[in-house]
């Protein structure tokens, strides 16, 4: 069965500090990994998609990089405002998203 | 461009009431989804449609759920018969075609009681 797991379950950065989100997959034949934000109470919203090892994409302080069993989401120097849950979701199919659980990502001033 | 939208945004039901929750897809988006969030679960796929075809309802319950995309109007998810295990989040989702990106909805957050 195909699996996605997240981690760390939850991060909490101070403003300014670095890090990385992890989504480790067993997701066979890969056709594209999507990456969301998500806000309480709130649908998901759209970040990166990602189709094939090596390749990353960046947008603002986000980065996203993909390997053959992993992604990474880099976020460089966070504000408050970056403080969200973080999902990710390989895909075999195309369209059915085989959504991780998240990491919940609480950046302080 | 209006998003997807969802509606109503809260429904609540009795144990046994029918749950119809609609979706309007982004202008120009034919491919529809519905996911179901569970309390401190993951979303889960349910049905991927296009206009008046299901293309896979492998997530679907088999029984007392449905789904539908007519020709003209929202897509709709109906719940028959409610029963508490049934209250989630339910999020559609549009896309322009298959493994490009695909827009959410706010949800609709069904309640039994």
């Amino acid at each position: 069965e195909d699996q996605v797991t997240q981690s760390p379950e939850a991060l909490r950065l101070q403003e300014g500090e670095s890090s990385s989100l992890n989504c480790s997959y067993t997701v066979s034949g890969l056709r594209g990994l999507f990456w969301y934000r998500q806000d309480p109470g709130k649908g998901p919203e759209f970040l990166f998609t990602l189709y094939s090892a090596g390749e990353e994409k960046e947008k603002e302080r986000l980065k996203a990089t993909l390997t053959k069993k992993e992604s990474f989401l880099h976020i460089t120097a966070p504000k408050p405002e970056d403080s969200a849950t973080y999902l990710c979701a390989p895909t075999d199919s195309g369209y059915a998203l085989n959504f991780g659980k998240g990491t919940s990502l609480l950046v302080t001033p | 461009n209006a998003g997807v939208m969802q509606n109503p945004r809260h429904l609540v039901r009795r144990r046994g009431q029918e749950a119809r929750l609609r979706c309007s897809p982004m202008k120009g988006h034919s491919h529809v989804y519905w996911y179901r969030q569970l309390p401190e679960e993951g979303l889960k796929f349910m049905v991927y449609l296009q206009k008046e075809n299901i293309i896979d309802e492998s997530g679907m319950p088999k029984e007392r759920f449905s789904a539908e995309f007519p020709k003209e109007g929202p897509s709709i998810l109906r719940i028959q018969q409610v029963v508490r295990g049934d209250s989630a989040a339910y999020f559609c989702a549009s896309s322009r075609d298959t493994n490009t990106e695909a827009f959410f909805g706010q949800g609709t957050r069904l309640t039994v009681v």
